[in-house]
């Protein structure tokens, strides 16, 4: 059974700081990895989406990686900003389990002026 | 952009009641979803639906139904409200694609309460 799992589930930085949140998943047949970020009591937004054949995916200040064969993704946040305080959630589509994601439980994220 | 809009911020509710929660996506999605989401237990799916008038079971349909009449738009009914159905509701569509899944768009969510 597909477990999502992320590391800190809190961090606390001053701005400018460059950052890596952590993904690791424990079945590597997956279809693809997302990252998406969550403000407090609002939804979801889609940050970044890794095919399982890609090793990276970049958007602005934010790059993600993903390693299929260790299980692992890391999301590299550059020159943090206030702004960027949230939570982070990766979930990954399970290949054996099609149609679903697995969600991990998040790292809450603040970025100190 | 892709709009997802959930009909209530904020809900309460008595116990017993029967409560409807809407999800409307301006996108023509086909893939339609229902999570709640509660500390500590991250985000668990209720229900999706892959088309008009289909549905299928997510991890933890116990207590809620569906309903999918256009494809714009799924419902989410609770029967008969239970306090531990206090939670965050969220709302979501995307693309069908069954080789490899689209993001998916979440709408802002509906904070229940059963009291």
């Amino acid at each position: 059974k597909q477990e999502v799992t992320q590391i800190p589930a809190a961090l606390s930085v001053p701005e400018g700081e460059n950052l890596v949140l952590n993904c690791s998943f424990t079945d590597s047949a997956i279809y693809n990895l997302q990252w998406f970020r969550q403000d407090p009591g609002k939804g979801l937004t889609s940050l970044l989406l890794i095919q399982s054949s890609q090793r990276e995916q970049t958007s602005g200040r934010l790059n993600a990686s993903l390693d299929k064969s260790s299980g692992r993704s890391t999301l590299y946040i550059a020159a943090s900003q206030p702004g960027d305080s949230a939570t982070y959630l990766c979930a990954v589509f399970n290949a054996g389990n099609n149609r679903k994601l697995i969600w991990g439980l998040g790292t809450s994220l603040a970025v100190n002026p | 952009d892709v709009k997802v809009t959930q009909s209530s911020r904020y809900l309460v509710k008595r116990t017993g009641e029967k409560v409807f929660l809407e999800c409307v996506q301006d996108m023509d999605h086909e893939n339609m979803f229902w999570y709640r989401q509660d500390p500590g237990l991250g985000l668990r799916l209720i229900y999706f639906s892959y088309d008009v008038k289909m549905k299928e079971k997510g991890d933890i349909p116990e207590g809620y139904s569906v309903s999918r009449e256009k494809k714009e738009r799924f419902s989410l009914i609770l029967e008969s409200a239970s306090t531990n159905q206090t939670s965050m509701y969220l709302c979501a569509s995307s693309l069908r694609d069954r080789e490899v899944s689209q993001p998916q768009h979440f709408g802002d969510g509906t904070r229940l309460s059963i009291l």
